[in-house]
Parts: structure tokens; C-alpha cells; sequence
């Protein structure tokens, strides 16, 4: 089984509409992250959080809200969604600020 | 400010051949790592190889190496012996900083095709 799992995999929605993307680790890490990859561009952080308690914003965080609801869970909002936050969407996991961040396979998502 | 730079949008190499994809960086912490990930048209992302800014030698992992070259700041990846299954996006990032958050910044990628 994946260590990294994101549900889900592909979603179009309406401009508009509220759409929850949800990431599940199995790695124990604390520390888990939200980017987003736009054709033809690297990745760019959203919001990050090194526990339960500690969320913190990224760089691209306008339009975006997060809950991580246990150590293992990092859920992804868009709460109204419109059609330029059409991208790949990728949860990762790391142990620690030193160690390599692991990602999961990604969420294709398509605002109409 | 962090910053990296790949500058080869795309690249083409024989199979069995080595290839260099370059990176380039800038930051003014003095600690820092260098990471490079490959992403296959399927999208996933695929930890290839890390390199610690304090690391004496240049990392390897099987076909991969990175050449690092502090003075330079450049971090490039060579992949020798390439396979067909090499064909994938390439991405360079780094981690700035001895505490924090662990942000990645990345570069825009690199696109290596592997010719048979």
C-alpha cells in the first residue's frame, strides 16, 4: 500500500462550488504540505503543518483553506472554486525539517 | 529570498548514454539541501537524490549522482547508463534553512526525452 494516499485522484467541479481534496500518511511523519503544479511550472506551497495544532500559510494560500484533523489526515479546501485553481494538486509528508518530503500520487482537479 | 534556476526546458539523450541536467540555486542561508525529484507522464512525484549543503562528497544513488559545486552554486543531476524509463520531467528544489518548515522551492523543470 501507498504511504502517501490523496482522494481524489481526478475531479472537475463548477466555478463556484466547494470541493474537498483529503491526503492520509501512513509514514508517522508530523510534518505534512499542500502544493499545487501548474502546466509547465515547479511546484508552489499552499499551506504546511508541522502538527495537529500548527498550520501555517505558503505562498499561495489565497483561495485555499486546510484542516489537518489527526497527525495522520491533511485535508485540502477550496471553498469557492474557480477556474484558475485548475492544477495538480500533491500532498507530501516529511519527518523533520532535515528529512527528504514524500509525496503522494496527486489530484488532478478541473474547474469549470 | 530562495531561488532555483533549471535552465534546459528540455533535453534529448541516446540510451545508455550519461546526460547532465543542470541546476542552479541561490539562497543566503549557509545551510540548505538540494533535492531532485522525477515525475513520469503518469504526474506522481519520485524522490530521486538529496544533497546536504555541509555534506563533504556529492551524493549518489544508483544511476544518479549529483554534482555539487558550492562555490558555484550549482547542484546538477547526472543520470548515467539512461533507460527508456528515464523519459520524465525533472525537477530540482531545495530546503533552506536549519530550522522551519521544510519548504521545497522549485525549479520549472527539466524534460528529458531518452532516445532508443
Amino acid at each position: 500500500d501507498a504511504d502517501v494516499t490523496q482522494t481524489p485522484r481526478n475531479r472537475i467541479t463548477k466555478t463556484g462550488k466547494r470541493i474537498m481534496l483529503e491526503c492520509s500518511q501512513t509514514k508517522g511523519h508530523d510534518r505534512m504540505y499542500w502544493y499545487r503544479q501548474d502546466p509547465g511550472l515547479g511546484l508552489r506551497l499552499i499551506y504546511y503543518s508541522f502538527d495537529v495544532k500548527d498550520i501555517n500559510k505558503g505562498e499561495i494560500s489565497d483561495g485555499y483553506s486546510v484542516s489537518r484533523q489527526a497527525q495522520a489526515k491533511f485535508s485540502l479546501s477550496l471553498e469557492s472554486a474557480i477556474p484558475n485553481q485548475t492544477a495538480l494538486y500533491f500532498c507530501a509528508t516529511s519527518g523533520s525539517p532535515q528529512e527528504t518530503q514524500y509525496f503522494g500520487p496527486g489530484t488532478r482537479l478541473l474547474v469549470l | 529570498a530562495q531561488k532555483i534556476t533549471q535552465t534546459q526546458p528540455g533535453m534529448f539523450v541516446q540510451e545508455k548514454e550519461a546526460v547532465t541536467l543542470d541546476c542552479t540555486y541561490d539562497t543566503s542561508d549557509p545551510s540548505y539541501g538540494l533535492f531532485w525529484y522525477k515525475q513520469p507522464s503518469s504526474g506522481e512525484m519520485i524522490f530521486l537524490i538529496y544533497q546536504g549543503s555541509y555534506d563533504q562528497q556529492n551524493a549518489t544513488e544508483g544511476r544518479y549522482s549529483l554534482n555539487f559545486q558550492k562555490a558555484r552554486k550549482s547542484a546538477n543531476l547526472v543520470i548515467s547508463a539512461s533507460q527508456l524509463g528515464d523519459s520524465a520531467m525533472y525537477f530540482c528544489a531545495m530546503r533552506a534553512g536549519e530550522t522551519g518548515a521544510n519548504n521545497l522551492f522549485f525549479g520549472t523543470g527539466t524534460r528529458l526525452t531518452v532516445i532508443p
